[in-house]
């Protein structure tokens, strides 16, 4: 099987703009978790998508949002981005059919830059 | 709330030494338990979990993992560490009500050869 893949895998940006991420997540797989991850801060949640529906919710502001498709493919969009939000922003899939013991397995991650 | 906490930024030790990187944890209920490896530039890379069952967990790479109730704790422990094991290593747990995967601040581990 396929693992969790992330396009892009790097992207530089400039303060104001915004960006979308992709995830694919391993097939069958359904739901969908997105992290950021910096030196200073370590893993923060962002959010959590099962069947198209956001399940959970870090404390982000508002800037930060997600989907999830059908297909469980899911996207995240950040706007107005600031110098703070350069970061590498993991993705995670699940298969959720085990319940609460289920593994988390994570993609590679996108490295944004925001200049 | 649930959480997990790693005391330990990070952890040195020489190759050929065993090694063990701490994690503690809070939950209510039964705890589901995991830990991760970070190399440079990569996502995290699944070692091993607990459920149920025995205390010790035998994961990728040589890992293994002790579950102890009384003292809530999940220490990764491998007999002989190799320099290849330097990396980033994160204990998680998930929270039995909402779901969601909670992960502790992360312990560098360095192997010296």
């Amino acid at each position: 099987k396929a693992g969790v893949t992330q396009t892009p895998r790097y992207l530089i940006k400039t303060r104001g703009q915004q960006v979308t991420l992709s995830c694919s997540p391993i097939s069958g797989h359904r739901s969908v978790s997105w992290y950021q991850q910096t030196p200073g801060q370590g893993l923060q949640f962002l959010f959590e998508y099962f069947s198209e529906t956001q399940r959970n919710k870090g404390n982000f502001p508002g800037r930060f949002s997600g989907r999830q498709f059908s297909n469980s493919r899911s996207e995240m969009n950040v706007s107005t981005l600031e110098l703070g939000d350069s970061a590498l922003y993991l993705c995670a899939s699940s298969a959720e059919t085990s319940g609460k013991s289920d593994t988390q397995y994570f993609g590679p991650g996108t490295r944004l830059t925001v200049l | 709330a649930q959480s997990v906490a790693q005391p330990e930024d990070q952890v040195n030790v020489a190759e050929g030494n065993p090694l063990t990187v701490k994690c503690t944890y809070s939950v209510s209920g039964n705890p589901y338990l995991f830990w991760y490896v970070q190399y440079p530039n990569r996502g995290l890379q699944f070692l091993l979990k607990y459920i149920t069952g025995d205390n010790l967990v035998k994961g990728s790479y040589g890992f293994e993992a002790e579950f102890n109730k009384s003292q809530t704790s999940f220490h990764l422990k491998k007999p002989s560490a190799l320099v290849s094991d330097s990396a980033l290593y994160f204990c998680a747990v998930r929270d039995s009500g909402t779901y969601k995967y909670i992960f502790g601040t992360g312990t560098r581990l360095k192997v010296l050869a």
